[in-house]
């Protein structure tokens, strides 16, 4: 069973600063994606990333997949009280089975 | 509205009731994925539909789990005789795709929220 790790758990910030969340494996996977949570709502897709090495930019957000597609980061600069959340990594095996979810960082941001 | 939607929003059950939670997709959409996502945890896998197909079942449970989509769209996740550890968010999602890509661009409705005394 593939497993991700997401670090850290929590993180809680002011406005303005910059960071960086984690998500880590032990496996390969063909395809990974992160996705942003708010209370009460179902999660959105923010980015699918499935070449070892991308980065992919979304405004202030940056994803970069590893080379050996096992772990992937997200970097928000400046953050952002809209940026509050629990942010998810979700991958899948070669073949799109095992799609799995990580328990997610909840991002906290203070004006 | 062109969202997936589902009800009831919240819903309280005894230990041992049956309940019945409805999935709306957005429309057109092949494939329907239903999850369950414990507090504080990431959403995890229960099933996925093909129009009507319930192509993987691997994630149910248990056998008081049970999933349809008889006419490829609305869909209904039932569960039987409820017990505590039950308790959770249920998630359903849609996509336009099929299959291993469908993962890839999924549209999740806004939950389900089962609490079972």
């Amino acid at each position: 069973t593939q497993l991700l790790e997401q670090s850290p758990q929590f993180l809680s910030i002011q406005e303005g600063e910059n960071l960086t969340v984690y998500c880590n494996s032990s496996s390969v996977f063909s395809s990974l994606q992160w996705y942003r949570q708010e209370p009460g709502e179902g999660p959105v897709l923010l980015v699918t990333v499935v070449t070892g090495g991308e980065v992919k930019k979304l405004k202030r957000l940056t994803f970069q997949f590893g080379d050996a597609r096992k772990d992937s980061s997200l970097h928000i600069t400046a953050a952002q009280p809209g940026d509050t959340g629990l942010y998810l990594c979700a991958g899948a095996g070669n073949y799109g089975q095992n799609f799995v979810f990580g328990p997610g960082t909840r991002l906290s941001v203070l004006p | 509205g062109a969202g997936v939607s589902q009800s009831p929003r919240y819903k309280v059950a005894k230990r041992g009731q049956d309940v019945a939670l409805r999935c709306d997709p957005i429309s057109g959409h092949v494939s329907l994925f239903w999850y369950q996502q414990a507090l504080g945890q990431g959403p995890e896998f229960l099933t996925y539909f093909q129009n009507e197909a319930q192509l993987d079942k691997s994630g149910l449970p248990s056998d008081r789990f049970f999933a349809e989509r008889p006419e490829g769209s609305v869909s209904t996740l039932k569960i039987q005789r409820t017990q505590q550890e039950d308790s959770a968010v249920y998630l359903c999602a849609s996509s336009p795709l099929l299959g291993a890509f469908a993962r890839n661009e999924q549209f999740f409705g806004p939950g389900t929220r089962l609490t079972v005394l």
